[in-house]
């Protein structure tokens, strides 16, 4: 499994934007990035994910640089509801999700 | 919004008893998903079904657990017996067949094995 390398924490203020970073150097063709996030004391609850070309939900943006290997994800206003442990995960044909140590972000206010 | 259901919330178990958790998934998601996951880790994948049959059972320590499926719809987890080094947080996710389908995670099951 292609691995992903994350920052251990990160710390945002509230109503402000955050970018999460993501290296994936050894990114194949055909793996997907996608993210996650952790919020105390529940499962995992799926954020976006995208293959080559930048891509926009309700929750946040995902940018994917033009060589792959790296991506970000953008939070547009951080609330201390976002506060939570975010996975950049690389996904292959296979479907298995396979989940590193993620990035715990904390916003404050 | 439909969730995946999973019971007990909390399991408190004596090393070397049997242990079982169930997990309902969102109707309609042919693919079932059990993860461990440690306090400060991130989950890891111990079994995943397609329907009722095993697709990836590689991480799941085949001596003292076990996963079924049998209807293809809900699932239980077996530990036995229970180790100390058991105590984690059991997730269920489900998800839509195909490559990129979400994965919708349940709240899991805290065990704590004494």
């Amino acid at each position: 499994d292609a691995k992903t390398t994350q920052p251990n924490s990160m710390e945002s203020n509230e109503e402000e934007p955050v970018h999460l970073p993501c290296n994936h150097s050894t990114i194949s063709g055909t793996d997907y990035i996608h993210w996650y996030r952790q919020l105390p004391s529940q499962g995992p609850e799926y954020v976006i994910h995208g293959l080559t070309s930048n891509v926009n939900n309700r929750m946040a943006s995902l940018a994917i640089a033009e060589d792959r290997k790296s991506s970000t994800l953008i939070l547009h206003r951080a609330t201390l509801r976002d506060a939570a442990v975010y996975y950049c995960i690389l996904r292959d044909r296979g479907n298995k999700l396979v989940f590193g140590a993620g990035t715990i972000l904390r916003v404050k206010s | 919004e439909a969730e995946v259901a999973q019971s007990p919330r909390y399991k408190i178990t004596e090393k070397s008893q049997a242990v079982a958790f169930w997990c309902d998934p969102i109707s309609g998601h042919a693919t079932l998903y059990w993860y461990r996951q440690i306090l400060g880790q991130g989950p890891e994948l111990l079994v995943q079904f397609q329907d009722e049959s095993v697709v990836d059972d590689s991480q799941l320590p085949k001596d003292r657990f076990s996963a079924e499926r049998l209807k293809g719809v809900d699932s239980t987890l077996k530990i036995q017996p229970a180790e100390l080094g058991d105590s984690a947080m059991y997730l269920c996710a489900s998800s839509l067949s195909g490559a990129n389908s979400p994965l919708h995670f349940g709240n899991g099951t805290r065990l704590t094995v004494t």
